[in-house]
Parts: C-alpha cells; sequence; structure tokens
C-alpha cells in the first residue's frame, strides 16, 4: 500500500512565523501535490509538482512557497503565516491514474 | 477552475440510489471521484479517461460525457458506508493539474 506521510496531524503556529510543513512518499511518485480543505470550499490546489525541482502554481498560490529537492519529499512553506491560512492542509502522491491522500495537518494560525 | 458538482448535499435511507454530478466549464480530460469520511482523508474511488468507457466497481459507478464536460457517479442500493464527502477532481487539458468542486455530502440512514 502507498504511504503518504505528513509530518505533524495538529500545528498551532504564531502570525508572521515561516511555517514548513512536510509530505513523504514511498511510491516513487512523479506527482504530489498540496491542498487546503475549508467548510463549504473543498479541496483547493496551492502547488503541485511533477517532478523533482519541477512545480507549477495551483488555483490560490499567494503566501505559500513549495520545494522539491527529493522525489518523495514535497514541501509547503508558508512565507509569513497569517490567520486567514488556517485550515487543513492536505498532501496527495500518485501518477496520473489515482492519488493517494496523507492524513492532513490542522495548521492554526494565532 | 473549481468544477461545480450537485447536489451539495443528500440524505438516503439504506437500499436508495443517488446521482452525483460534476461539470467542467472546460474540455476534459480525465474525472478522478474520491470519499472522505469525517476526520479521515479522501480516498481514490475510480478514474474516468477521456475516450474510456463507464467505470464500475461494486454498485458504485460513473460516467464520463466529453461533449457535455459533465461526469456523473451513481450509487446504488446505497449502504451506511457509502456516508461521507464526494469529491469529483478534473484535469483540464494536458498536463497533471488536479483540482477539485466543493463536494456532495451524502449520509445513508436506517
Amino acid at each position: 500500500d502507498v504511504k503518504v506521510t505528513q509530518s505533524s496531524r495538529y500545528l498551532v503556529k504564531r502570525t508572521g512565523e515561516k511555517v514548513f510543513l512536510e509530505c513523504v512518499q514511498d511510491m516513487d511518485h512523479e506527482n504530489m501535490f498540496w491542498y487546503r480543505q475549508d467548510p463549504g470550499l473543498g479541496l483547493r490546489l496551492i502547488y503541485f509538482s511533477y517532478d523533482v525541482k519541477m512545480k507549477e502554481k495551483g488555483d490560490i498560490p499567494e503566501g505559500y512557497s513549495v520545494s522539491r529537492e527529493k522525489k518523495e519529499r514535497f514541501s509547503l512553506i508558508l512565507e509569513s503565516a497569517s490567520t486567514n491560512q488556517t485550515s487543513m492542509y492536505l498532501c496527495a502522491s500518485g501518477r496520473s491514474d489515482g492519488y493517494t491522500f496523507g492524513s492532513g495537518t490542522r495548521l492554526t494560525v494565532v | 477552475q473549481q468544477p461545480v458538482q450537485s447536489p451539495q448535499a443528500v440524505i438516503l435511507r439504506e437500499g436508495e440510489d443517488a446521482v452525483i454530478n460534476c461539470s467542467s466549464s472546460k474540455a476534459l480530460y480525465s474525472v478522478h471521484w474520491y470519499r472522505q469520511k469525517h476526520g479521515e482523508a479522501p480516498v481514490f474511488l475510480m478514474i474516468l479517461l477521456k475516450g474510456g468507457e463507464q467505470k464500475g466497481h461494486d454498485k458504485i459507478s460513473a460516467s464520463f460525457n466529453e461533449k457535455k464536460q459533465q461526469s456523473s457517479l451513481y450509487l446504488t442500493a446505497s449502504q451506511l458506508s457509502y456516508s461521507g464527502t464526494y469529491f469529483c477532481g478534473t484535469v483540464t487539458g494536458g498536463g497533471n493539474k488536479l483540482t477539485f468542486g466543493t463536494g456532495t455530502q451524502l449520509k445513508v440512514e436506517l
């Protein structure tokens, strides 16, 4: 079974802090995604990557950046956390025929 | 742009059928369907590809109408375990960008 591991289940950070969310997959997948999930808004794509060092903006990239230095790891970076970035963050990994999600990181920015 | 799902929510009695629709404003290359149970990560159900056939497993199947840029998910003889939020994800054009709709909450009652 594919494993997609997100480093933290719950995280509380202060406004203005730089925040790193990590996602690791164990199946040598090319494609990795970061989404945020908010009530009533579904899953919104922040960034995705289709190979090492390759990244593309999703629909809501403002305030975020990403890093993919190794194939198995895809990091989401909040450059200066703000309260409107309080959300559930979900990482997904796979090939184009279906993706596996991590269990999510619930980030609260205070 | 997020695909549009309908209905937003549906309540069924066990054994009843349901249809969830997903429509896109852009030409579709593929459609993914996922189910998310409360407090859990979304789980992949199936993918439909442009030019492909209707898919299904057990009592859950889906269709893909390329002309109308729509997909529908059919749940037959619903069971309590079908409860959750269903998301369609679309890939438009080439590439790997997977964009999700806002979800359909389905509840199956006795």
